[in-house]
C-alpha cells in the first residue's frame, strides 16, 4: 500500500501571500496524483488531477507540479475562500489513498 | 447534471452490518472508464479511502478493511452499495461516494452520511 504523507500539517498565512503544500509518496505514483479542497462541512473538491492539470472551474491561482514521490500544491495569492485543508491522493496503484491533509488556516 | 447521494442508517450497533446506498444520476455505470467510489472521514480526522467499483465490475478495497467490504453495483437502478461488516465504535465517521472518471479521480462527490456505531 502507498503511503502520502503531507507536510505541514498546519501552515497559517495572510490573505495575498503564497502557499505551498507538499505530498510525498512511500513509493514512486509517476504523475498519478491529485489534491483535493475540503472546507467545514463541505464533501471535497478535485482542484488538481494527474499532479499539474487543474479540474474544471478550478482557479488559475492553483497549480501543481512534481512526479515520482514529491508533489507539491501552490496557491500563488490566498483569496479568503483558499483557507481549508488540502488532502493529496494517489491512484498509482489502486487501491488508492489519501494523504492525512494539510489544515491552511489565516494567520 | 452528475449528483450522488449516501442513504443508510445513521446508527448502527457494534458488531452489526453496515449497509450503504449511492444512487446517482447524470451518468451511467455501464460507460466505459466511468467508476463510483467509497470514502470515509472520521470526526475531526483525515479522508480514508475504502473500495471503488468500476463500469467492467473491477472492484478494488482499501488492504487493511478489505476482510470487512463488499461494493455491488446495480447499473438498472443507478445505485452502488457498500457494506461492512462487524462494525465498531472506530468506524464512527461520515460517509462519502463520489463518480470517477476514467482516470480514477473523484471528480463529483455526494454529501456524505454520518454513520455512528455505539450501544
Amino acid at each position: 500500500e502507498i503511503v502520502l504523507t503531507q507536510s505541514p500539517a498546519t501552515l497559517s498565512l495572510s490573505p495575498g501571500e503564497r502557499a505551498t503544500l507538499s505530498c510525498r509518496a512511500s513509493q514512486s505514483v509517476s504523475s498519478y496524483l491529485a489534491w483535493y479542497q475540503q472546507k467545514p462541512g463541505q464533501a471535497p473538491r478535485l482542484l488538481i488531477y494527474d499532479a499539474s492539470n487543474r479540474a474544471t472551474g478550478i482557479p488559475a491561482r492553483f497549480s501543481g507540479s512534481g512526479s515520482g514521490t514529491d508533489f507539491t500544491l501552490t496557491i500563488s495569492s490566498l483569496e479568503p475562500e483558499d483557507f481549508a485543508v488540502y488532502y493529496c491522493q494517489q491512484r498509482s496503484n489502486c487501491p488508492c489513498s489519501f494523504g492525512q491533509g494539510t489544515k491552511l488556516e489565516i494567520k | 447534471q452528475i449528483t450522488l447521494k449516501e442513504s443508510g442508517p445513521t446508527l448502527v450497533k457494534p458488531t452489526q452490518t453496515l449497509t450503504l446506498t449511492c444512487t446517482f444520476s447524470g451518468f451511467s455505470l455501464s460507460t466505459s472508464g466511468v467508476g463510483v467510489g467509497w470514502i470515509r472521514q472520521p470526526p475531526g480526522k483525515a479522508l480514508e479511502w475504502l473500495a471503488l467499483i468500476y463500469w467492467n465490475d473491477d472492484k478494488r478495497y482499501s488492504p487493511s478493511l478489505k476482510s470487512r467490504l463488499t461494493i455491488t453495483k446495480d447499473t438498472s437502478k443507478n445505485q452502488v452499495v457498500l457494506t461492512m461488516t462487524n462494525m465498531d465504535p472506530v468506524d464512527t465517521a461520515t460517509y462519502y461516494c463520489a463518480h470517477s472518471s476514467g482516470s480514477s479521480w473523484l471528480d463529483y462527490w455526494g454529501q456524505g452520511t454520518l454513520v455512528t456505531v455505539s450501544s
